[in-house]
């Protein structure tokens, strides 16, 4: 089981927006809505941004916000803050024999 | 308040065996399932595989089948992590993370992760 493709890396100023794709198969993404996005920080656990595709925790900006089309999820961040620079996660529930959840390699998301 | 607070940093030689534990308070143990997710130094995250506190069902990652066990005392609401034949690509910091609940399939809570070092 390959892990999900996500950027390496994206980069963007104060105020603009980006976007972080995280692509999969039908066997996860595309198969379900179980997309999840993980901000990560060296040196501390992840927090989880977005759930079920679409959902965000309560706590969590509503300047991050999930999508998905076929087998691609997306994780976009609006209104970019310096608090924002993290390396982001994505996970999908997988039907794969091996394991039950694929997540992407990650992005490092760099606020210039 | 939920936390997961996770055993400290272990040095273990190559062939060697590593038990992580994972200490849970602020819910009701039994009734959110745990997982074991890793990051090996410079990786993404990998998942291992998830224990069912109430009754402590396992399901494991292939790759990791025969080498990882995954058990939970309910009397100190803990879970374990075991990992044998430790070879050097197991180094990497384990995670231990709550489902958010029943058959959620996202991770609402994680603890502080524990770094193990596979070394001679």
């Amino acid at each position: 089981q390959s892990a999900l493709t996500q950027p390496a890396s994206v980069s963007g100023s104060p105020g603009q927006s980006i976007t972080i794709s995280c692509t999969g198969t039908s066997s996860d993404v595309g198969g379900y809505n179980y997309v999840s996005w993980y901000q990560h920080r060296p040196g501390n656990a992840p927090i989880l941004m977005i759930y079920d595709v679409v959902n965000r925790p309560s706590g969590v900006s509503n300047r991050f916000s999930g999508s998905k089309s076929g087998n691609t999820a997306s994780l976009t961040i609006s209104g970019l803050q310096a608090e924002d620079e993290a390396d982001y996660y994505c996970c999908s529930y997988t039907s794969s024999t091996t394991l039950a959840y694929v997540f992407g390699a990650g992005t490092k998301v760099t606020v210039l | 308040q939920v936390q997961l607070v996770q055993s400290g940093a272990e040095v273990k030689q190559p062939g060697a065996s590593v038990k992580v534990s994972c200490k849970a308070s602020g819910y009701t143990f039994t009734i959110y399932y745990i997982h074991w997710i890793r990051q090996a130094p410079g990786q993404g995250l990998e998942w291992m595989g998830i224990i069912t506190p109430n009754v402590g069902g396992t399901r494991y990652a292939q790759k990791f089948q025969g080498r990882v066990t995954m058990t939970r005392d309910t009397s100190t609401s803990t879970v374990y992590m075991e990992l044998t034949s430790l070879r050097s690509e197991d180094t990497a910091v384990y995670y231990c993370a709550r489902e958010a609940y029943y058959e959620a399939k996202n991770f609402d809570y994680w603890g502080q992760g524990s770094l193990v070092t596979v070394s001679s």
